[in-house]
């Protein structure tokens, strides 16, 4: 198996809703990173999540919010965001994101925001 | 710092003519670099990579990079495009921020085929 699963794949929300992202992988990856896609546009890191603690948050703010509970899953929590928050988010796996094991990132299908 | 230069923004080409997309790094080591394909409304995926040895690297569909050291180039080049290649094309190199690895992406190149 050597997918990444990213639910839901459209998702339409107001400025005071609350959702999450979901991402799911079984390949015994142990980093988990969360990537912004506007159009036209290469990807953006967010947050990196290795060994199911955080490791890098990229300034991204605060009405976004991961969480990782256990090594499989990765949530990207939305609340309070705004119109300019719309873009394809990317969930990405890798097997580790230190030296020599560092190798590909497996990419989701990827969840297409929009914020109305 | 590391950064990764793709200089078209856009190629066109016609359907069985060969492809060149040019990719510029700037890293202190030896980098770790990749070639990645997204179709519209897709996630990436990884066409070949290069970490160390021979210095041509095959991948999927037919694709193959040549890592020059010289020139701090990894293009990636298809001897004869088909149609289903239209896609965007984003050049990586992964570079280090306090231990902890991270990818860097290119601005992508664009492929139209004409049939």
């Amino acid at each position: 198996d050597t997918e990444v699963t990213q639910t839901p794949k459209h998702l339409v929300m107001g400025m005071t809703n609350k959702k999450s992202l979901k991402c799911e992988q079984h390949m015994g990856h142990r980093a988990m990173y969360w990537y912004k896609q506007k159009a036209k546009k290469p990807p953006e890191l967010m947050f990196v999540y290795s060994y199911e603690k955080l490791s890098i948050n990229e300034s991204v703010p605060s009405r976004f919010s991961p969480e990782c509970p256990n090594s499989s899953l990765l949530n990207l929590h939305l609340h309070a965001l705004q119109p300019e928050d719309s873009a394809l988010y990317l969930c990405a796996s890798s097997q580790t994101d230190r030296g020599h094991g560092t190798g590909e990132l497996f990419f989701g299908e990827g969840s297409r925001l929009t914020v109305l | 710092a590391q950064s990764v230069t793709q200089p078209d923004i856009h190629i066109t080409v016609s359907e069985g003519a060969s492809l060149e997309l040019r990719c510029n790094y700037s890293y202190g080591a030896t980098p770790y670099l990749f070639w990645y394909v997204q179709s519209p409304g897709q996630g990436l995926q990884l066409l070949l990579k290069y970490f160390s040895g021979d210095t041509l690297v095959q991948g999927i569909k037919g694709f193959e990079a040549e890592f020059k050291r010289s020139q701090s180039s990894f293009n990636l080049r298809k001897p004869s495009v088909h149609w289903s290649d239209a896609a965007e094309y984003f050049c990586a190199v992964v570079g280090t921020t306090s231990g902890t690895y991270k990818y860097i992406f290119g601005t992508g190149t664009r492929l139209k085929v004409l049939a």
